[in-house]
């Protein structure tokens, strides 16, 4: 496995109920992004983390979203009370520092969530 | 304004054309991507530039941060060329943000 895992590839929940999307970096990269795509739109950023630590949250809506990355296992985007405008394209991206000229990404396939 | 803007939005060439896709952005960077994204796919890392030019197989990307302008070229495309060609860039005080281009849904026909 050399890339980033998403899981689930689609996902479909009612409104009101939770969305987990599960995010699996690059073995042995430790910085993870998160973006998301609307239809019809460009990405843009929510989220970023290291080990333990989320570095910035600037692009993430204040309520009902929140992210993790613990120290074992997948970062996790966490979607509470879904309403219709949630439903996008998340994708994760990871690197093995921070992604500035030094460091490329390596993004996965991203989930697709729909809220009906 | 967008911070990053491509042209055109859309291209539909034959197959065996050049193809040009261009990027223009306003603020300062400390590197530019090019991905690609198939329908529904997920996102390809296609070149990751702060100077110069990069060459990969049949794909080409030229940077000039002078002009704040970057091409993506296409040499002997092939309808698998198919796909959006997305343009981001790491601004210079974020140091990891992307900010995204709006894509160019590129479709080579046989």
């Amino acid at each position: 496995n050399a890339g980033v895992m998403q899981n689930p590839r689609h996902l479909v929940r009612r409104r009101g109920q939770e969305a987990r999307l599960r995010c699996s970096p690059v073995k042995g990269h430790s910085h993870v992004y998160w973006y998301r795509q609307l239809p019809e739109e460009g990405l843009k950023f929510m989220v970023y983390l290291q080990k333990e630590n989320i570095i910035d949250e600037s692009g993430m809506p204040k309520e009902r979203f929140s992210a993790e990355f613990p120290k074992e296992g997948p970062s996790i985007l966490r979607i509470q009370q879904v309403v219709r405008g949630d439903s996008a394209a998340y994708f994760c991206a990871s690197s093995p520092g921070q992604g500035n000229s030094n460091y490329g990404y390596t993004f996965g396939s991203g989930t697709r969530l729909t809220v009906v | 304004k967008n911070e990053v803007e491509q042209s055109p939005q859309n291209l539909t060439a034959q197959e065996g054309e050049f193809i040009t896709i261009n990027c223009s952005y306003s603020v300062g960077i400390s590197a530019l991507h090019w991905l690609q994204q198939h329908p529904g796919g997920g996102i390809v890392s296609l070149f990751m530039l702060s100077s110069g030019k990069k060459k990969h197989g049949r794909l080409i990307a030229t940077i000039n941060i002078q002009e704040k302008h970057s091409s993506l070229h296409i040499t002997a495309s092939h309808p698998r060329d198919s796909a959006v060609y997305i343009c981001a860039v790491i601004r210079m005080d974020s140091n990891y943000q992307l900010i995204w281009g709006a894509g160019t849904k590129l479709i080579i026909k046989p």
